[in-house]
């Protein structure tokens, strides 16, 4: 059974920095295009960053150079490295994984919240 | 970047027929998935590559998807299908995905 659990999340000061994991089960990280998907209160979803099977890195324009996405295949557990954070940043963060490009997401974790405040 | 427009609301009376729109430049030449999120929970995939649906999820759910629009429909709609819903597609480049702003489906 795919299952992602998420952890990390938490109240963070802006400027502050955190790292969420994602531990995967049911499948192999590094064999599949793992994103994370964000989701502030009331808002809708945006989409944050992605990693191929092959380890190529994609960022929304909102995150570029803040954000780290990364891996770990003896843990098979994707994470997300959150640099120089904002109050904007405030949400609830799901790891999620896509049958590849151009496909959909079929497997979500149950989120975990980041709150950007001081 | 690629905008995908939906309706921020759509309400129906039980028993008939739902339609939430996606709009998008040229959307048609793109994959189209369709995703239902209800309150304090993960979204679920429902529509996938425009009018496929995954195992578990009902035949009242198609899609479709041609010109500038993509199409969620939802027939004999239910109290249970009121949620959110959300089209979602992988820009030209292949390297950005894109949702649209959400739609909350409220059945009267």
């Amino acid at each position: 059974e795919v299952q992602l659990v998420e952890t990390g999340g938490g109240l963070i000061q802006p400027g502050g920095s955190l790292r969420l994991s994602c531990a995967a089960s049911g499948f192999t990280v590094t064999s599949n295009y793992m994103s994370w998907v964000r989701q502030a209160p009331g808002k809708g979803l945006e989409w944050v960053s992605v990693i191929y099977s092959g380890g190529s890195t994609y960022y929304a324009d909102s995150v570029k150079g803040r954000f780290t996405i990364s891996r770990d295949n003896s843990k098979n557990t994707l994470y997300l490295q959150l640099n120089g954070l904002r109050a904007e940043d405030t949400a609830v963060y799901y790891c999620a994984r896509f049958q590849g490009v151009p496909g959909p997401i079929d497997y979500w974790g149950q989120g975990t919240l980041v709150t950007v405040s001081s | 970047s690629y905008v995908l427009t939906q309706p921020p609301s759509v309400s129906v009376a039980p028993g008939k027929t739902a339609k939430i729109t996606c709009g998008g430049i040229h959307i048609g030449s793109k994959s189209v998935h369709w995703y239902q999120q209800k309150p304090g929970q993960a979204p679920v995939l429902v529509i996938y590559y425009d009018n496929d649906r995954p195992s578990g999820i009902p035949e009242r759910f198609s899609g479709s998807n041609t010109g500038n629009m993509g199409t969620l429909t939802i027939n004999r709609v239910e109290a249970g299908d009121e949620a959110d819903y959300y089209c979602q597609v992988w820009d030209s480049s292949g390297d950005h995905v894109v949702f649209g702003g959400g739609t909350k489906l409220t059945v009267l």
